[in-house]
C-alpha cells in the first residue's frame, strides 16, 4: 500500500500563476514532511520541509500547508516561473528514522511562459 | 551535487550478470542511501547505511546487496541482474539525522537486457 499519495500527477500552469500539489499520508507516526524538486537528468533536491508543530512554512515563493487532522499537506508555488518546471515529490518519515522516508509518486509541473 | 559522485553514470548489462554501482562522497556524512526511481513509483529505498559496516534493508531490497567499508563509499550490488532492475539508481547522503535533508547524486541509468 502506498503510504504517501500525491496528486495531481501532472499540472500545467501559466507564468505568474499558483501551482498547488497535494499529498496525503496514512501513518500517524510521521512527523517530518519534506518536498523535493527534480529537474530532468538530475537527482532530487530538498526544497522545503515541515514538522507538525506548525501549520504553515514559507520560503520565498514556496509554502507548505499542513493539516494534521486530515493527514494532508500541500505545496504552493506562488508566481510560478518557467524555471519551476520540474517534478515535485512529497515525502514523509519520522525524526530519528523509526519510519523510513517514503516518497509520493511525483508530480510533473510545466509552467508555460 | 554536494560532493557525491555516482559511477558509472550509464550502464547496459545482460540478464544474470552481477553489477556493482558505486557512490562516493566527500562530505563525511554519516548516513548514505540507495534509491531507485521508476515511472509511476517515485523513489523507493533499496538499502541504507548508518555508518561504516552498518547497513539495513529498505522496502525493495530483494536482489540487491550493499557494502560500506569506508565512510565515503557505499556500493550497491545487483547479484544477478534482471530486467525488472532496469531503473535509475540514486545515491543520497545526509548528516543531520536519518532521512533528514538528503543530498542526492546525479544518478546511474541501468539497463538490463
Amino acid at each position: 500500500q502506498q503510504q504517501v499519495k500525491q496528486s495531481p500527477q501532472s499540472l500545467i500552469v501559466q507564468k505568474g500563476g499558483i501551482s498547488i500539489i497535494n499529498c496525503a499520508y496514512e501513518n500517524t507516526a510521521f512527523d517530518y514532511f519534506p518536498w523535493y524538486q527534480q529537474f530532468p537528468g538530475k537527482g532530487p533536491a530538498l526544497l522545503i520541509a515541515i514538522r507538525p508543530d506548525v501549520s504553515e512554512k514559507k520560503e520565498g515563493r514556496f509554502t507548505i500547508s499542513f493539516n494534521k487532522s486530515a493527514k494532508q499537506f500541500s505545496l504552493h508555488i506562488m508566481d510560478s516561473q518557467p524555471g519551476d518546471s520540474a517534478t515535485y515529490f512529497c515525502a514523509a518519515s519520522t525524526q530519528g528514522g523509526s519510519e523510513k522516508l517514503v516518497f509520493g509518486k511525483g508530480m510533473k509541473l510545466t509552467v508555460n511562459p | 551535487d554536494a560532493g557525491i559522485t555516482q559511477s558509472p553514470r550509464h550502464k547496459v548489462t545482460e540478464t544474470g550478470t552481477p553489477v556493482t554501482l558505486r557512490c562516493h562522497q566527500t562530505e563525511n556524512h554519516r548516513y548514505m542511501y540507495w534509491y531507485r526511481q521508476d515511472p509511476g513509483h517515485g523513489l523507493r529505498l533499496i538499502h541504507y547505511s548508518y555508518g561504516v559496516k552498518d547497513t539495513d534493508k529498505g522496502e525493495v531490497s530483494d536482489g540487491y546487496s550493499v557494502s560500506r567499508s569506508k565512510t565515503e563509499d557505499f556500493l550497491l550490488t545487483l547479484e544477478s541482474a534482471t530486467s525488472s532492475q532496469t531503473s535509475v539508481y540514486f545515491c543520497a547522503i545526509s548528516s543531520l539525522g536519518p532521512y533528514e535533508k538528503l543530498f542526492f547524486g546525479s544518478g546511474t541509468q541501468l539497463s538490463v537486457l
